[in-house]
């Protein structure tokens, strides 16, 4: 496989489950990115990682939990979520940081929140 | 603080035809630019980008874009657009040693037979 892989693609939640979103990078960058989108709004900069290190905690709430083992596995631990959370979850990956506006984005994983 | 501002939130243009996306943004310092396009159910796909020199850039698939410093502008234009370039394309802006990257709303293009 190569470029950015996400997993799953959709993903349906009750407010109270646990479920995680996972990435993974074939391009041996060592910057990783999580990007909310939602529906005609610019996308927001959740987390950011920079050789497995959290560089960046855009004021996300706590019920979304980051975890970056290595530099080519990003994980989004979700945890009692509400409705409007409910969007499409972009990981990106750059070379480094300098790299940041050379992004290489996955499909995405569309959540929905019951 | 940084911005970027899409005007046209949907555009409607026929094969063949010229097409033209506003970007206006807003940055403190010298800005990198950015344009990105997301077909449906994909991510998003890198363009072209802008960081110094030569202010009319070129990217992949025909398209380019010209920088106008004097109107805070990062237009995107190709010449005759395909039925394949029907997405959603985003302009973004950031700077040296900055990751956080700017993403406009999105502009929805519509190509029609």
């Amino acid at each position: 496989e190569t470029g950015v892989t996400q997993t799953p693609r959709h993903l349906v939640m009750g407010m109270t489950n646990k479920k995680s979103l996972k990435c993974e990078q074939h391009l041996g960058h060592n910057a990783m990115y999580w990007y909310k989108q939602s529906a005609k709004k610019p996308l927001e900069l959740m987390f950011v990682y920079n050789f497995k290190e959290q560089t960046e905690n855009n004021s996300v709430p706590s019920r979304f939990s980051p975890e970056c083992p290595n530099s080519s596995h990003l994980f989004l631990h979700l945890h009692t979520l509400q409705p409007e959370d409910s969007a499409l979850y972009l990981c990106a990956s750059s070379q480094d940081l300098r790299d940041a506006g050379e992004l290489f984005f996955g499909e995405g994983s569309r959540l929905t929140v019951l | 603080a940084q911005s970027v501002t899409q005007p046209d939130i949907h555009i409607t243009v026929s094969e063949g035809a010229s097409l033209e996306l506003r970007c206006n943004y807003s940055y403190g310092a010298t800005p990198y630019l950015f344009w990105y396009v997301q077909s449906p159910g994909q991510g998003l796909q890198l363009l072209l980008k802008y960081f110094s020199g030569d202010t009319l850039v070129q990217g992949i698939k025909g398209f380019e874009a010209e920088f106008k410093r004097s109107q805070s502008s990062f237009n995107l234009r190709k010449p005759s657009v395909h039925w394949s370039d029907a997405a959603e394309y985003f302009c973004a802006v950031g700077g040296v040693n900055d990751y956080k990257l700017s993403f406009g709303a999105g502009t929805t293009v519509t190509v029609r037979a």
